[in-house]
């Protein structure tokens, strides 16, 4: 079956240090990729959608500068959180949409990023 | 290792149809599991389940948990086409903190 696969599952870092998140799509391509973050009260707030081989679309609100995303193939996208602050703590999760569909897609198992 | 694993990944039914989604789950320290609806910008929340044998119902949704086996089922009754999208499963455990797991989230189409 379809598995996408989301890595590290929990990650610390220092304040001002920046750390990388990876989304593979693991047996089908996924030309679109998507990134999430989670917030209290248990609400996913759409961050970016990514596009093999072009630049992100992100949403309102999102600083492109410091959640950078890059999906250079078609299983693999990156969001990269720049010097971080405690404020970026929390869940992050990305899906990937299966090559040729415009429905189906598939979540990764979430990460985790704690900023100290 | 902790995971949470959703069944079917997808699923086409007929208009009126129920419909019957699965969730299992291994992780540390369960706290709580939550079903979304995959729509629009992101997931919409749909139930929290922290107690075994307790049924939650909004409209045609419901959802039940068995903490014993470890799984819940999210069913849809009469279902429409509305109800087309993805549901996400996510579980709460305790590790050094919250820490969630996301399954990978089933692709229901229901068809006139």
């Amino acid at each position: 079956g379809a598995v996408v696969s989301q890595h590290p599952s929990r990650v610390i870092c220092k304040s001002g240090t920046s750390v990388k998140i990876e989304c593979r799509s693991l047996d089908f391509q996924a030309t679109t990729m998507f990134w999430y973050r989670q917030f209290p009260k248990k609400s996913l707030m759409l961050m970016a959608t990514s596009n093999e081989g072009s630049k992100a679309t992100y949403e309102q609100g999102v600083e492109k500068d410091k959640f950078l995303i890059n999906h250079a193939s078609l299983t693999l996208s990156t969001l990269t959180v720049t010097s971080a602050h405690p404020e970026d703590s929390s869940f992050y999760i990305c899906s990937a949409r299966v090559r040729g569909t415009n429905t189906e897609a598939f979540f990764g198992q979430g990460t985790r990023l704690t900023v100290v | 290792e902790d995971k949470v694993v959703q069944s079917p990944l997808s699923l086409v039914v007929h208009e009126g149809d129920t419909v019957t989604l699965n969730c299992s789950y291994e992780v540390t320290n369960f706290r709580s599991l939550l079903w979304y609806k995959q729509e629009k910008k992101a997931p919409t929340f749909l139930f929290m389940l922290t107690s075994s044998g307790i049924e939650k119902k909004s409209g045609r949704l419901s959802s039940i948990l068995d903490k014993k086996e470890l799984f819940s089922i999210l069913n849809i009754t009469a279902t429409q086409t509305g109800d087309s999208a993805i549901y996400l499963c996510a579980v709460l455990g305790l590790v050094t903190g919250n820490q969630f797991y996301f399954g990978t989230g089933t692709s229901l189409t229901v068809i006139p």
